[in-house]
């Protein structure tokens, strides 16, 4: 079996209950923020972004917040769907024309039918 | 258009081999950045091509090394693989401008005995 890993949050909901995943950043210098959605045995898949001039941004069926104060994003999934059970990824990236990411430890998300 | 395409699948070496990943960004894309996925440590970035150029290193050892051709594909070596070195290992690419997503493969599994 594989070793002892990260302990990933969890949150578990009902379907068709809101969702919200938090994380926490860790550089106030970072200006440009991504979230992904893992399933397993697939790559991250990016759901949604939202640069460091705004304070939330909307797509379908989620919206993100981002305080910059205390260093937080929020990712909000309306009306969650089975479909929706997956790890949830924040990523941070700094202005310098690089392409490194800096991701959070995940969040798994269960949605119960 | 076709996504982020990561050869092979799954791969199963032995302690002290070597071994090559391939990955073909989706079309325009110039950036090529690869990350490793383990329980232990989530999702850690090692190094990103553009334009045929190493533009940003993570820590990771020698053994680690990577390049990228003019059509944009890229390909990633381990050298004397260790049993840590089994993991995930994901490509991503992106347009390279200015806060555009990296958007992922699925990965190639690697298990070293």
């Amino acid at each position: 079996g594989e070793s002892v890993g990260l302990h990933l949050p969890t949150l578990s909901v009902q379907e068709g209950d809101n969702s919200i995943i938090n994380c926490a950043y860790s550089n106030s210098a970072s200006d440009y923020f991504i979230w992904y959605k893992q399933e397993s045995g697939k790559g991250p898949q990016f759901i949604i972004d939202i640069r460091s001039n705004m304070d939330k941004r909307q797509g379908q069926r989620v919206t993100v917040l981002l305080n910059k104060t205390v260093k937080h994003l929020s990712l909000q999934i309306a009306a969650t769907q089975p479909g929706d059970s997956a790890v949830y990824f924040c990523a941070e990236i700094t202005q310098g024309g690089s392409e490194k990411l800096v991701f959070g430890k995940g969040t798994k998300l269960t949605v119960n039918p | 258009k076709a996504g982020v395409t990561q050869t092979p699948r799954y791969l199963i070496k032995t302690r002290g081999q070597q071994v090559t990943l391939s990955c073909s960004p989706i079309s325009g894309h110039r950036s090529v950045s690869w990350y490793q996925q383990t329980p232990g440590q989530g999702l850690q970035f090692l190094f990103e091509y553009f334009s045929e150029t190493q533009r940003n290193k993570g820590n990771f050892p020698g053994r680690f090394s990577g390049r990228q051709f003019s059509n944009s594909r890229s390909e990633m070596n381990v050298s004397t693989l260790e049993l840590g070195d089994s993991a995930l290992y994901l490509c991503a690419s992106s347009l390279a401008n200015y806060n555009s997503p990296l958007h992922f493969g699925n990965g190639t599994r690697l298990t070293v005995t």
